[in-house]
């Protein structure tokens, strides 16, 4: 399996601020993603992240509002630029396991977002 | 493009009962499927994966189902428990990439 953090937690920001959320895996992934879960809703995926790459992203979700860096294999940052209340969700980072855990998708404990 | 539908959006049943939640999806051509599990304000834990050319998977009072042909799953829960109290996920991969689409979930609450 795979251990996953993100930071912060939780956050209250301004509307017109941004906000970067870090998440850590405690091994080497080749990819790492990232989900958006808006109030009462599903999942949906933001982007994919590989090291060394630009991150592919999905329909409906651009660089410049979302940015991610991933400067090793163990490390990723996405940034909430330009926050609005519709940036209110819950931030997710999801991962790969490996070996016998192959195929299996793993989820960090979230990032809890309140734009006012 | 692939959709999935969990039914019921809501389930409460007392301390005890079996539980029954179902998953749908419109394509077939699927790589995995997975069960979640997601407290309140929380990530996501995941319960078991179904491979496509597997029948079902089991762990301790938890089995799931899969009819790739069909486009459905069924996670059971076997004698619930207050514990058991969470939404419950489904998501697939498809055959080819490795993009998850999510259900929207199942709300449960089982009372003592």
């Amino acid at each position: 399996s795979a251990v996953i953090s993100q930071k912060p937690s939780r956050d209250i920001c301004q509307r017109g601020t941004s906000l970067t959320i870090q998440c850590q895996v405690d091994s080497q992934v080749t990819m790492m993603f990232w989900y958006r879960q808006q109030p009462g809703q599903s999942l949906t995926l933001i982007a994919t992240a590989n090291q060394g790459s630009e991150a592919t992203y999905e329909s409906g979700f651009v660089i410049d509002k979302f940015p991610i860096s991933r400067p090793n294999l163990t490390f990723s940052t996405l940034t909430v630029s330009n926050m609005s209340p519709e940036d209110s969700s819950i931030y997710l980072c999801s991962v790969e396991g490996s070996g016998r855990s192959a195929d299996t998708q793993y989820f960090g404990p979230g990032t809890r977002l309140t734009v006012l | 493009k692939q959709e999935v539908t969990q039914i019921p959006a809501a389930l409460s049943v007392p301390e005890g009962e079996n539980l029954v939640l179902n998953c749908s999806f419109t394509d077939s051509a699927i790589y995995n499927l997975q069960w979640f599990r997601q407290d309140p304000g929380k990530g996501l834990t995941s319960l078991l994966l179904i491979q496509s050319s597997q029948r079902e998977q089991t762990s301790g009072r938890l089995n799931a189902s899969l009819d790739k042909s069909s486009g459905r799953s069924t996670l059971y829960i076997a004698a619930s428990q207050p514990g058991d109290s969470a939404t419950y996920l489904c998501a697939v991969r498809p055959a080819a990439g490795n993009k998850l689409t999510f259900g929207g979930g199942t709300r449960v609450l089982v009372k003592p």
